[in-house]
C-alpha cells in the first residue's frame, strides 16, 4: 500500500538556520501530497500542498517541491524562527475513499 | 469563528467507564475523520463519514463507535476504557471524501485513562 517516509527528528536548529526535512513516498497513481504542521498543544494545520508533479506548494517561507522522478516532497525554509518550533508531518492523498497516509512527524525546535 | 471543535478538550476517565468526545464543523463540509495520536506524534485515522455515511472504518476495537446526527457533526463514543486508549484524538473535515481535499483539524481531546 502507499506510505510516507519522513527523516526522524528531533531536528534543533539556530534562528535564522536553513531547514530541510526530508520526505519520500510510495504510491500508485498521482496522489496529493501534503505538509501538516502542529504547533505545541493545537490540532494539526495545512502547510502547503502540492497535488501534481513538479507543482510547488509554498507558504509562509516554507517551500516543497513534489518531485515523481524521486518520489520526493521535502519541505525547505531558507531561515528559520523560533516560532516554526513545531511537528512536520508529510502526507499523501489520493482520490475516493481512501485516507491521508500521514509519515511519523518531524520534531523541530529552533533556538534563538 | 472557530472551524472545527472539538469537546472536551481534556478528559481523564477509570478503566472500564464509557465516554464520548464531541465534534463539530462549522465549514459547510460534507466529510469528517476522527483520528488518534499517540504518545510518539504517529497519527492513525479511524474513521470517516461523507454525508453521514460511514465510508471508512479501519481496524479499531468495536469498543469504538462513531455516530454522525448530520453532516456537521461527528462523535466518538468510546467504552470500556482501557490503558491503552490513552492518547490525543482529533476530528477532522474536508470538502468532500476522498484524501487529495484539505483536512482541517480541530484542536484534539487528550484522553487519559487511569
Amino acid at each position: 500500500g502507499d506510505s510516507v517516509t519522513q527523516m526522524e527528528g528531533p531536528v534543533t536548529l539556530s534562528e535564522e538556520a536553513f531547514l530541510t526535512i526530508n520526505c519520500t513516498y510510495t504510491a500508485t497513481g498521482y496522489p496529493s501530497l501534503f505538509w501538516y504542521v502542529q504547533y505545541p498543544g493545537e490540532g494539526l494545520q495545512l502547510l502547503l500542498k502540492a497535488t501534481k508533479a513538479d507543482d510547488k506548494g509554498s507558504n509562509k517561507g516554507f517551500e516543497a517541491t513534489y518531485r515523481k522522478e524521486t518520489t520526493s516532497f521535502h519541505l525547505e525554509k531558507g531561515s528559520v524562527q523560533v516560532s516554526d518550533s513545531a511537528v512536520y508531518f508529510c502526507a499523501l492523498g489520493q482520490s475516493g475513499n481512501t485516507p491521508l497516509v500521514f509519515g511519523k512527524g518531524t520534531r523541530l525546535s529552533v533556538i534563538a | 469563528d472557530t472551524a472545527v471543535s472539538q469537546t472536551p478538550k481534556y478528559l481523564v476517565t477509570q478503566m472500564g467507564n464509557d465516554k464520548s468526545i464531541k465534534c463539530e464543523q462549522n465549514l459547510g463540509h460534507d466529510t469528517m475523520y476522527w483520528y488518534k495520536q499517540d504518545s510518539k506524534k504517529f497519527l492513525k485515522i479511524m474513521f470517516s463519514y461523507n454525508n453521514k455515511e460511514l465510508i471508512i472504518n479501519e481496524t479499531v476495537p468495536n469498543r469504538f463507535s462513531p455516530k454522525s446526527p448530520d453532516k456537521a457533526h461527528l462523535n466518538l463514543h468510546i467504552n470500556s476504557l482501557e490503558l491503552g486508549d490513552s492518547a490525543v484524538y482529533f476530528c477532522a473535515s474536508s470538502r468532500r471524501a476522498g484524501a487529495g481535499d484539505t483536512q482541517y483539524f480541530g484542536p484534539g481531546t487528550r484522553l487519559t485513562v487511569l
